[in-house]
């Protein structure tokens, strides 16, 4: 049992270049979220997802866009990297909604745009 | 807005009781408190959760004032392994599933 499983661990991007970030979860959870921490800035919602094919805005969607395809899998992606972009990228999955149940966070994807 | 009051920082020694304090005095009926923490290079995690009465799990337990005002987040016998930043999360945008993480407490461990 992974948990949360986060694909790559680290990557550099020059401005411009695109990327998708993979999250999978082995938990059958319905609900995933894809956070970024920035350091003075705590974590921040990006997008989430309330289950197979649904996806939500966060607090800080802008540059970054979402599939859930697969309930299973939650992937972010980022068309045109900037360097404000520079960030570390934590997804998580609960099996219900966040407000009486626990998220399970993966280990962080660290990013750097240069 | 909504506002919660941690200490930035605390230190403990090991294998002796932690209290974490949590003022959040704005909080509405209906909202749990969630305690998650992160430990250094790590994802954050999930310790507990209550709504008006005192929670324990094998990780800690949870102190809810009676007004609900504040909470206190305790650790019976702190390990190294503990070293952590402690969030205190009493508010979730329920329309936008959104936990809203803080600053936290840096908790350091004396061996």
């Amino acid at each position: 049992n992974a948990g949360v499983t986060q694909t790559p661990k680290f990557r550099v991007l020059k401005t411009g270049q695109s990327m998708t970030l993979l999250c999978a979860q082995d938990m059958n959870h319905e609900y995933m979220y894809w956070y970024r921490q920035d350091p003075g800035m705590g974590l921040r919602l990006i997008h989430y997802s309330v289950g197979e094919g649904t996806t939500a805005k966060g607090e800080v969607p802008d540059g970054y866009n979402v599939s859930r395809l697969k309930k299973q899998n939650f992937l972010l992606g980022l068309e045109s990297a900037a360097p404000s972009q520079t960030s570390v990228y934590f997804c998580a999955s609960s099996y219900r909604g966040i407000r009486n149940t626990e998220a399970f966070f993966g280990q962080g994807t660290r990013l750097t745009v240069v | 807005d909504a506002k919660t009051t941690q200490p930035n920082s605390m230190e403990s020694n090991e294998e002796e009781p932690v209290h974490l304090p949590c003022n959040h005095s704005t909080i509405s009926g209906t909202d749990y408190i969630h305690w998650y923490r992160q430990l250094p290079s790590q994802g954050p995690e999930y310790v507990i959760h209550g709504l008006t009465s005192n929670v324990n799990n094998r990780m800690a337990s949870l102190a809810i004032a009676e007004d609900r005002k504040s909470s206190t987040l305790i650790l019976h016998r702190a390990t190294l392994r503990d070293a952590a930043v402690y969030y205190c999360i009493p508010y979730i945008i329920q329309g936008a599933q959104k936990l809203v993480f803080g600053q936290g407490t840096r908790l350091t461990i004396n061996p």
